[in-house]
């Protein structure tokens, strides 16, 4: 089936820093990459999609300019939280969007701006 | 717009009770329909899906039915264990290589 890796699983940053998370797709390639977010004891909240070779959508209320989202290839996108802030800390989890993926998901990353 | 809406939680039961967790739906069209599942400090864990109306999902014990008259996927389990515990979450696509949408979750303790 299809295996997503996502790292780091576990972030400490300080505020005003810049993150980046990646997601590879180990044996499939992903023209689209769902990014999540969950806040503590919530639910997961759609942020963002990335399709390979063009410009992300944002959900409404996402800062595109926080969240910067690359899908430069078939098997890589990721995710920069850029001037994190502690309110940004959260759970970050990926999943590839297409046809027989089987709607897995990364094992996300737990951000924790200090 | 397409929404999920779970029983809230928590919920706590002693092992080898019964389970149920309700969870209807909001949809145009016919989307398909899944149970996560999330242990502490983890990922998301497919636990079964259902893609078409009457289909059944079941794994490791745990099964729901996709029922389009009631727009429901309600979870069920018949005898819990410990291990069972952590956050379950509905969630529907509306179609394939779409996104998800989640319920709000409901953990589930289960005590020895």
């Amino acid at each position: 089936g299809a295996v997503v890796s996502q790292h780091p699983s576990r972030v400490i940053c300080k505020s005003g820093t810049s993150v980046k998370i990646e997601c590879r797709s180990l044996d499939f390639q992903a023209t689209t990459m769902f990014w999540y977010r969950q806040f503590p004891k919530q639910s997961l909240m759609l942020m963002a999609t990335s399709n390979e070779g063009s410009k992300a959508t944002y959900e409404q209320g996402v800062e595109k300019d926080k969240f910067l989202i690359n899908h430069a290839s078939l098997t890589l996108s990721t995710l920069t939280v850029t001037s994190a802030h502690p309110e940004d800390s959260s759970f970050y989890i990926c999943s590839p969007g297409g046809v027989g993926y089987g709607y897995t998901f990364g094992s996300g990353t737990r951000l924790t701006v200090v | 717009g397409n929404s999920v809406t779970q029983m809230e939680g928590p919920v706590t039961l002693s092992e080898e009770a019964f389970l149920t967790i309700n969870c209807t739906y909001t949809a145009t069209g016919y989307p398909s329909l899944f149970w996560y599942v999330q242990y502490p400090g983890e990922g998301l864990q497919l636990l079964l899906k259902a893609t078409k109306a009457d289909d059944k999902g079941s794994n490791k014990g745990f099964e729901a039915t996709y029922r389009k008259e009631t727009t429901s996927f309600h979870l069920e389990k018949g005898s819990v264990q410990v291990s069972d515990s952590a956050v379950y979450f509905c969630a529907l696509s509306p179609m394939e290589n779409n996104d998800m949408r989640f319920g709000a979750g409901t953990r589930l303790t289960v005590k020895p």
